[in-house]
């Protein structure tokens, strides 16, 4: 059964640090790891998704690497923002048969402290 | 192109009672998979849809039922309701039934009292 884990589960930092957030896995079969953004009882924001057959991605300040050997992805938010506060959920998809689903970690909390 | 979209955005519902939760796919997309998300942890995943039959289905007992429409467009049904059904309810549409991008809606709260 896969299972995701979210390190740390909180994070304060001050604005302008850079930061990273990570993410297991405990099976490398996965065709793709997706990183989300959710805010307070708001539904999910896509930030970047990873083919399992890449090693990274970015968009803007933010930077997904896959080691998919090891189970193992981290996110980097370079230069943070108060905006940037939310919860970054990671999820990896996986097949079950012949359905695809997601497996979501339980995220991890971000304050950045003006 | 229009997202995925779901309604209604709040329900509360009592004990008991019966609620149907519905999901329009974004544009093209045949593929629908609804997640549970209780308060402060990951979505879970409930089922799966594919041109109009269930295709899978996570740990969710069978008064977690669905629908998909011949336009792709998706009911999650869950009867006699029990307090811990309270949750954020998300649905997602891809292309195919592959290992292709899920694209999420805004997502149903869900309370049940």
């Amino acid at each position: 059964k896969q299972e995701v884990t979210q390190i740390p589960a909180a994070l304060s930092v001050p604005e302008g640090e850079n930061l990273v957030l990570n993410c297991s896995f405990t099976d490398s079969a996965i065709y793709n790891l997706q990183w989300f953004r959710q805010d307070p009882g708001k539904g999910l924001t896509s930030l970047l998704l990873i083919q399992s057959s890449q090693r990274e991605q970015t968009s803007g300040r933010l930077n997904a690497s896959l080691d998919k050997s090891s189970g193992r992805s981290t996110l980097y938010i370079a230069a943070s923002q108060p905006g940037d506060s939310a919860t970054y959920l990671c999820a990896v998809m996986i097949s079950g048969g012949s359905n695809y689903k997601l497996t979501f970690g339980k995220g991890t909390l971000l304050t950045v402290n003006p | 192109e229009t997202g995925v979209t779901q309604s209604p955005t709040h329900l509360i519902k009592t004990r008991g009672q019966q609620v149907t939760l519905r999901c329009s796919s974004q544009s093209g997309h045949n593929t629908v998979s609804w997640y549970q998300q209780a308060l402060g942890q990951g979505p879970q995943f409930i089922f799966q849809y594919y041109r109009e039959e269930e295709n899978g289905r996570g740990n969710f007992p069978p008064r977690f039922s669905g629908l998909q429409f011949p336009n792709y467009s998706s009911e999650l049904n869950v009867n006699a309701l029990e307090l811990d059904d309270s949750a954020l309810y998300l649905c997602a549409s891809s292309l195919e039934l592959s290992g292709n991008e899920q694209f999420f809606g805004p997502g149903t709260r869900l309370t049940v009292l």
